[in-house]
């Protein structure tokens, strides 16, 4: 079946530590992105790629990084200097040039604690 | 609407009855709009989306109203069903892109 399989689902690290999550799509789409989520908050954008190689900073891109070494696959570091890193990452993908740009296709999101 | 905060507004509906959820937004440039359902521990799902050029949009039983003179948005869901319940974002957007700006969510909840 085509989708976004994020991974790991549930991730625990002690401070002080960089951790990455996977996020593979085979939907064939162009962009790729990564938010974050707190509790009671709307999504807020880390990082996305349009093309591969090629990644622009979000809203909230301190302390993250990224790559997009090929189509499909976008991972995301959380590194020791993101403050409060305790959160729901979502990974999502999209068309670009369709009708409807802000259709994203999400994966199931990957919780991240930091102990 | 939208709020600040853990406290995400609610709204709890009847099965069957009509369901209204709110938005609110404030960038006067943005020209195009979309609502996301997001099941618990899920990722958001696509719903309807409409452009500035539009007041009213309609999908299989959802519809979208857009006041661009209030800057408001809402998301009617008819005949709301159990699987309904769910936390509801708008997301805006200038110049029609995919860089999307979440709002922060209202909680619906389906009584049986």
């Amino acid at each position: 079946d085509g989708g976004i399989t994020q991974s790991p689902k549930y991730l625990f690290r002690k401070e002080g530590q960089n951790v990455t999550l996977s996020c593979e799509q085979n939907l064939n789409h162009d962009a790729m992105y990564w938010y974050r989520q707190d509790p009671g908050q709307g999504l807020r954008l880390i990082y996305y790629s349009q093309i591969v190689n090629d990644f622009q900073k979000g809203d909230i891109a301190e302390g993250y990084s990224v790559s997009r070494e090929k189509k499909e696959s976008f991972p995301l570091t959380v590194t020791s200097a993101q403050k409060n890193p305790t959160a729901f990452y979502l990974c999502a993908s999209s068309v670009l040039g369709s009708g409807s740009p802000g259709e994203l296709f999400f994966g199931e999101g990957s919780r991240l604690t930091v102990l | 609407g939208e709020s600040v905060g853990l406290h995400l507004p609610t709204l709890s509906v009847q099965e069957g009855d009509n369901s209204i959820i709110n938005c609110a937004y404030s960038n006067s440039a943005s020209d195009y709009f979309i609502w996301y359902k997001q099941e618990s521990g899920k990722g958001p799902q696509f719903i309807i989306d409409i452009r500035s050029n539009m007041d009213k949009r309609q999908g299989q039983r959802v519809t979208v109203l857009l006041n661009k003179t209030v800057k408001h948005l809402s998301l009617q869901i008819a005949a709301t069903q159990p699987g309904d319940s769910a936390v509801y974002f708008c997301a805006e957007t200038p110049g029609g892109g995919n860089k999307l700006t979440f709002g922060t969510g209202t909680q619906l909840k389906v009584e049986l």
